[in-house]
């Protein structure tokens, strides 16, 4: 199996525009989620599906994230307008079993 | 609430020899899994190695192998003969059996010299 699939691997962006983030998780699996991982806060769950439905998206910092996960094959995550603040490492990661296969993550950069 | 820590901020070894690291938590479920994941410079987040702990048996991967305490509540993780690609960062990590969530530890960063 390819494993999780993430794109793009870097993104360098200006504060204000919109950053797409994409994911393909691992054929089979049931429950995919978004997380970030920074210096100061380490990872943090932002949103959790199962089957394609989200389940908990307490973890999104605020109204300028947003998820989507259209099919069992892909699901985005969204940052508009983004901020400095928003510079992380977002992981994807799906399961089957309780056991989370991760993603090689993105590397965003919010100049 | 549950709560993962790992005491070992940092630990360095020479190439071949075997390290242990620690993980303490702290829960009232009587069952749950635990975790135990590696990041290396690539940032890559990767299983090391999966702990259900209804079940006695240690769990164990080629050269990885944990100690789990259930007692104790203690699941250290004890790399042998220990490799170059092993230097990374770990971190042990919790699931309730009710949920999905994985509670993470702030990491043990190792280092293994050659």
């Amino acid at each position: 199996d390819a494993g999780v699939i993430q794109s793009p691997r870097h993104e360098v962006t200006e504060m204000g525009q919109e950053v797409t983030l994409r994911c393909k998780p691992i054929s089979g699996h049931n429950s995919l989620f978004w997380y970030r991982q920074t210096m100061m806060r380490g990872l943090e769950l932002l949103i959790y599906f199962n089957n394609n439905v989200p389940i908990d998206d307490s973890g999104m910092p605020e109204d300028r994230f947003s998820a989507k996960m259209p099919n069992a094959s892909f699901s985005t995550l969204k940052i508009q307008p983004s901020e400095p603040r928003d510079s992380a490492v977002y992981f994807c990661a799906s399961s089957l079993d309780r056991t989370q296969y991760f993603g090689p993550g993105t590397r965003l950069l919010v100049l | 609430a549950q709560t993962v820590t790992q005491s070992q901020p940092e630990m360095s070894v020479q190439e071949a020899e075997t390290v242990t690291l620690s993980c303490t938590y702290d829960t009232s479920e009587s069952n749950y899994y635990l975790f135990w994941y590696k990041q290396p410079p690539s940032r890559q987040m990767i299983l090391v190695i999966r702990q259900e702990a209804y079940k006695q048996q240690n769990a164990t991967e080629n050269r990885f192998s944990v100690n789990f305490q259930k007692a104790a509540k203690s699941f250290s993780l004890k790399i042998s003969d220990s490799q170059l690609g092993d230097t990374a960062m770990y971190f042990c990590a919790f699931m309730k059996d009710s949920n999905y969530q994985l509670i993470w530890g702030a990491g043990t960063k190792l280092i293994i010299k050659p």
